[in-house]
């Protein structure tokens, strides 16, 4: 049978939604995060990020919430297009550059 | 700016041989990482070198994975033998320094399939 980890949980949108995207890390020491698209074929790809002494923090089109409290990150993107479609994974610095990926989101836009 | 350079994106290989990667950083990053990329999961890191040291190699399994990072710069992951199980995506990174907070970036890696 299919290995578990195949199934990655799946978002679906329409062109101009806005979407998010979750994460919950395990580290309550964890200091950094960062978000990560990847594309099929293509290593992961630097978004935005977030130190631990923030709340929030905004790029183009992206937002970054941080809730220490629950351990949860989440990804806000706007007005979202096709070509943001990918794989998105939440990494945590847990210590010393050392970075642990959680589990990708598959964001999925339709025209 | 030239990214992260990787060779080959792609190699089948029969259980049993050797196999090798190459990478290339992006210039002036004094920090190089391997990670590997199960099927839909995240990477994770193989080992981590800062310059020419591999500062971190706690998670490389020793016995049949070998990494070099001569003159600092170019890297190469070797498996000797390769075993089914190491069919993955094998990620180069790397980032200016090891700082946590340095922003790491990914080459397009190479997908080996072990039959």
């Amino acid at each position: 049978g299919e290995s578990v980890g195949l199934h990655l949980p799946t978002l679906s949108v329409q062109e101009g939604d806005n979407s998010i995207i979750n994460c919950a890390y395990s580290n309550s020491a964890s200091d950094y995060f960062i978000w990560y698209k990847q594309e099929s074929g293509k290593g992961p790809q630097f978004i935005i990020d977030i130190r631990s002494n923030m709340d929030k923090r905004q790029g183009q089109r992206v937002t970054v919430l941080l809730n220490k409290t629950v351990k949860h990150l989440s990804l806000q993107i706007a007005a979202t297009q096709p070509g943001d479609s990918a794989v998105y994974f939440c990494a945590e610095n847990s210590g010393y550059s050392t970075l642990t990926f959680g589990k990708g989101t598959m964001l999925l836009v339709s025209p | 700016e030239a990214g992260v350079v990787q060779s080959p994106r792609y190699k089948i290989i029969e259980k049993k041989q050797p196999v090798a990667f190459w990478c290339n950083p992006i210039s002036g990053h004094n920090t190089l990482y391997w990670y590997r990329q199960n099927l839909g999961q995240g990477p994770e890191l193989l080992i981590r070198y800062e310059n020419e040291e591999a500062v971190d190699d706690s998670q490389l399994p020793k016995d049949r994975f070998s990494a070099e990072r001569l003159k600092g710069v170019d890297s190469t992951l070797k498996i000797q033998p390769a075993e089914l199980g190491d069919s993955a995506v094998y990620l180069c990174a790397s980032s200016p320094n090891s700082g946590a907070t340095d922003t790491q970036y990914f080459g397009p890696g190479t997908r080996l399939t072990v039959l």
